[in-house]
């Protein structure tokens, strides 16, 4: 079983607020990683898939980053909006299966 | 509109019967996957299928079942549900040849499944 692990589990933020989280992943038999957008009482929305150490994803105010040999990566948000509330979920691939997802994390933007 | 169909939404099933959840995709990806979403443990992979006629285990695949006779519909069967099969599923889809898969997922709305 990999082990992803996404941190911290649940955030809470002020509208305005810059936050950022973090992915660890095994740094062996990597493919890609994958970040996941997932409001409540919606399917995940695929946000970015990484696949060069090094990378660096932008989508509007949301960005990633991706180091591979360390196993990690961060997704970032510039200036949290309401409609940012979301649980974010990355995943990782070895290219031989399906994914495998973290276990989220939970961010709540306060108006 | 294009993506991804599951059927029913929700269920609420005795223990020791038998449920089937459909899933049906029309964006003729090769690869479709089930997950099982549970409080604090994320999305977990029951089993997938790479493409037509085959199909593989997943993280968790004890007590289902799954058969991919076409591109478009991957059925998830519980042959006899029992209490512990009480989650949201979520049938998924991508466009990927199996040998690499960097390609994202589709996911459909989910299955509220409640076995009793």
């Amino acid at each position: 079983i990999l082990n992803v692990e996404q941190s911290p589990q649940s955030l809470h933020v002020q509208e305005g607020d810059s936050t950022n989280f973090t992915c660890s992943f095994p740094s062996s038999n990597f493919y890609a990683l994958h970040w996941y957008r997932w409001e409540t009482a919606k399917s995940p929305e695929a946000l970015f898939v990484m696949t060069l150490n090094g990378d660096e994803k932008k989508k509007g105010r949301i960005s990633a980053t991706l180091n591979t040999k360390e196993g990690y990566s961060y997704l970032y948000i510039k200036g949290s909006q309401p409609e940012d509330s979301a649980t974010y979920l990355c995943a990782f691939d070895t290219g031989r299966r399906a994914l495998t997802f973290g276990s989220g994390t939970r961010l709540q933007v306060q108006p | 509109i294009a993506g991804i169909t599951q059927a029913p939404t929700s269920q609420i099933l005795a223990a020791g019967r038998r449920m089937t959840l459909r899933c049906t995709q029309d964006m003729r990806h090769n690869a479709m996957y089930w997950y099982r979403q549970d409080l604090g443990l994320g999305l977990r992979l029951i089993h997938y299928s790479n493409t037509a006629g085959t199909t593989g285990k997943g993280e968790v695949p004890d007590g289902y079942s799954v058969s991919r006779a076409n591109t478009d519909d991957f059925p998830l069967t519980l042959a006899s549900a029992v209490p512990s099969q009480t989650s949201v599923y979520f049938c998924a889809s991508s466009d990927s040849t199996g040998r690499g898969n960097n390609e994202k997922l589709f996911f459909g709305s989910g299955t509220q499944l409640s076995v009793l």
